[in-house]
């Protein structure tokens, strides 16, 4: 199948600091590309989202941006807080599935105090 | 959002047993998904939920391992068959939201089996 690479697997800020994620993409087909936060003993919870037509989305400390030509895009947190810790994950459309994803292996993120 | 209510929220269950997980909607949706994740790791699309249709399984899951019932359009349900331990995972059910459309999560069904 295609393929989501997501790096770096655990990345660790120190609380202020700024957090990028990225992500690289095989499926030229992928129009769609969200990211999800995932805490402990909980489901994924949809954080931001972009689609092919836009090359940077911005939703208060977190942008998404895309590079469709390179097939890549990064997840930027800014002001970086403890409650920001969790694990997130990138995901990119399947061809031909409506809104099914393949997702990255995950960024397990810790902001220190 | 679609609210997603997914029971049970855990289970421990016996090898060469089954279980059915619940995935119920608040609003009526087109697209219903189920996601295995095992520990540590990410989400792998199992198959889509089809209402009135057989489910589509991606490639490494079968109907006879994981069956999937959708009776309308805020219903889904996925069995874990002849469980084994190597089916301890995550089991997440995600919905299309139409007017957004975006996918959204319940909040997973933590399966162990002994």
């Amino acid at each position: 199948g295609e393929n989501v690479e997501q790096h770096p697997s655990t990345l660790s800020v120190q609380e202020g600091d700024s957090a990028v994620i990225k992500c690289t993409y095989s499926d030229s087909a992928s129009n769609y590309f969200p990211w999800y936060k995932q805490e402990l003993g909980k489901g994924p919870q949809l954080i931001i989202d972009i689609r092919s037509n836009v090359g940077e989305k911005k939703d208060q400390r977190i942008a998404v941006t895309l590079n469709k030509t390179a097939k890549h895009f990064s997840l930027h947190i800014t002001e970086t807080q403890p409650e920001d810790s969790a694990v997130y994950f990138c995901a990119a459309s399947i061809k031909n599935s409506g809104y099914a994803l393949n997702f990255g292996k995950g960024t397990s993120l810790l902001v220190t105090p | 959002s679609a609210v997603i209510s997914q029971k049970p929220s855990r289970d421990i269950c016996q090898r060469g047993t089954s279980l059915t997980i619940q995935c119920q909607v608040d609003s009526q949706v087109t697209m219903m998904f189920w996601y295995r994740q095992q520990p540590g790791q990410s989400l792998t699309l199992i198959a889509t939920a089809n209402q009135g249709s057989e489910a589509t399984y991606e490639s490494g899951f079968v109907i006879d391992k994981f069956p999937i019932s959708r009776p309308n359009l805020t219903f889904s349900t996925l069995t874990v068959s002849n469980m084994s331990p190597e089916d301890s995972s995550i089991y997440l059910c995600s919905v299309e939201s139409g007017a957004d459309e975006k996918l959204f999560f319940g909040s997973g069904t933590q399966l162990s089996v002994l």
